[in-house]
């Protein structure tokens, strides 16, 4: 039933690991995103991707990558984690790039110790 | 550059009280006015949202007043309840070759009892 689901709810780590964020979507849409919302709850957009094509590559530090291996998942990888990445990560897909609606997943909270 | 300011970061109002979002953005390019509203460990979901061409719409006790000429559309909650208690976000949609949400900073709202 789950339309975007993410793994995993939750991830605690340490400074300067790599850590992964995985998104599904089952709603047959054409693009999906990726979010960060900080403790101030703002929404930041970072990546979007249309049919696995990369179209939204918000300023964002390159040891964050998106990688989606058909349309319905986009990953998001993150290299060397910092105290600032520390935050709760949206996923979130569209039935295609123009579309108005966006469905969010249930986010992930990584924090970084 | 802050495209979309939101009023008031928080609001507090009693049950049966009318709950009112303030937003106002900048560029006149914008065709899609959402509100999304989002519940603690939850993503943020549509609640509703309003085209120009149209001064208000209503959705039950949600509604959407929109000021073309002032750059503002505003939300109010009528008779709210303590299960409207969450955070809200306008968001405008930008018309260009990626349609992409830009987002206000978002309003906790708390329906007191």
């Amino acid at each position: 039933d789950t339309a975007v689901s993410q793994t995993p709810k939750y991830l605690v780590t340490q400074m300067g690991n790599d850590k992964s964020i995985k998104c599904e979507q089952n709603l047959g849409h054409d693009t999906m995103y990726w979010y960060k919302q900080d403790s101030k709850k703002f929404l930041k957009i970072m990546f979007s991707y249309n049919n696995k094509e990369l179209i939204i590559n918000e300023t964002v530090p390159n040891r964050f990558s998106p990688k989606s291996p058909d349309k319905a998942h986009l990953n998001l990888h993150i290299n060397s984690l910092e105290l600032g990445d520390s935050a709760v990560y949206f996923c979130a897909s569209s039935q295609t790039s123009a579309a108005n609606t966006q469905y969010f997943g249930p986010g992930t909270r990584l924090t970084v110790l | 550059q802050q495209q979309v300011k939101q009023s008031p970061q928080s609001l507090i109002v009693q049950k049966g009280g009318i709950s009112i979002i303030n937003c106002a953005y900048e560029n006149t390019a914008f065709d899609y006015f959402p509100w999304y509203q989002q519940f603690p460990g939850k993503g943020p979901a549509l609640l509703i949202a309003i085209r120009p061409d149209v001064s208000e719409k209503k959705e039950g006790r949600f509604t959407i007043s929109f000021n073309k000429s002032a750059k503002q559309f505003s939300l109010h909650i009528m008779d709210s309840q303590p299960g409207d208690s969450a955070t809200y976000f306008c968001a405008v949609l930008k018309m260009d070759s990626n349609y992409q949400l830009i987002w206000g900073a978002g309003t906790k709202l708390i329906i007191k009892p």
